[in-house]
């Protein structure tokens, strides 16, 4: 079974500082999704990680992934309030037509002026 | 832009009552999906559709939920006997590649939330 853990669970930063984000998972799987959420809002997909190694840049976050560790990380560069948000990255399990997609429990970022 | 819509964006329903939320996916997408989000908690995967038929489910997905699109615009996600645990945020969303291929990075609509009494 497939199983994604996100750490930290609430993540509070000040305006301007750096802080990452992890998102591990425990099988094989060859495509990881980072999405946003604003309170009371939908889902906004953020990134499409592909590949062992991929990286993949908007603003000030940063995406990568590195499939032999199972891991993903979201780095956020000089925080802004903006970003205040819960972010949840997702991992495609199984083969062409295993379209069951497991999401992270979250991380709720909150960014202090 | 392009969205994909949902309705209603409220629905109240008693226990045991049937309920159908309604999707329009973005025009030109072939693959179709519905998760739901319980207050505050994760978002878990409930189904997956192509081509007229599920392409995958999730153990939540049981034989109370059954999905359609009985048109060339709606898909819907009926719930036939709804049950307290119900209540949740329903999200369709879709995709115009499968999400083995290419990205298939899939928009979300904006939600319907169930609360069954």
């Amino acid at each position: 079974e497939l199983k994604v853990e996100q750490n930290p669970l609430f993540l509070s930063m000040q305006e301007g500082k750096n802080y990452t984000i992890y998102c591990n998972y425990s099988t094989t799987s060859d495509r990881l999704y980072w999405y946003r959420q604003d309170p009371g809002k939908s889902l906004e997909s953020l990134f499409v990680l592909l590949s062992n190694g991929a990286v993949k840049q908007e603003g000030r976050l940063m995406a990568s992934l590195d499939t032999k560790a199972r891991l993903s990380t979201l780095h956020i560069t000089a925080a802004v309030h903006d970003l205040s948000a819960t972010y949840f990255c997702a991992v495609k399990s199984g083969g062409n037509y295993g379209q069951n997609f497991v999401f992270g429990p979250g991380t709720r970022l909150s960014v202090l002026p | 832009e392009p969205e994909v819509t949902q309705t209603p964006s409220h629905q109240v329903t008693q226990m045991g009552q049937e309920v159908i939320l309604r999707c329009v996916p973005i025009s030109n997408h072939l693959y179709f999906y519905w998760y739901r989000q319980i207050l505050g908690q994760k978002v878990e995967f409930l189904v997956s559709f192509y081509n007229n038929e599920i392409s995958e489910k999730s153990e939540i997905f049981d034989d109370q939920f059954s999905v359609e699109r009985p048109d060339g615009s709606n898909f819907t996600l009926k719930i036939r006997s709804t049950k307290l645990e119900d209540s949740a945020m329903y999200f369709c969303a879709s995709s115009e590649q499968p999400p083995h291929k290419g990205e298939g990075e899939q928009y979300f609509g904006p939600g319907t939330r169930l609360t069954v009494t």
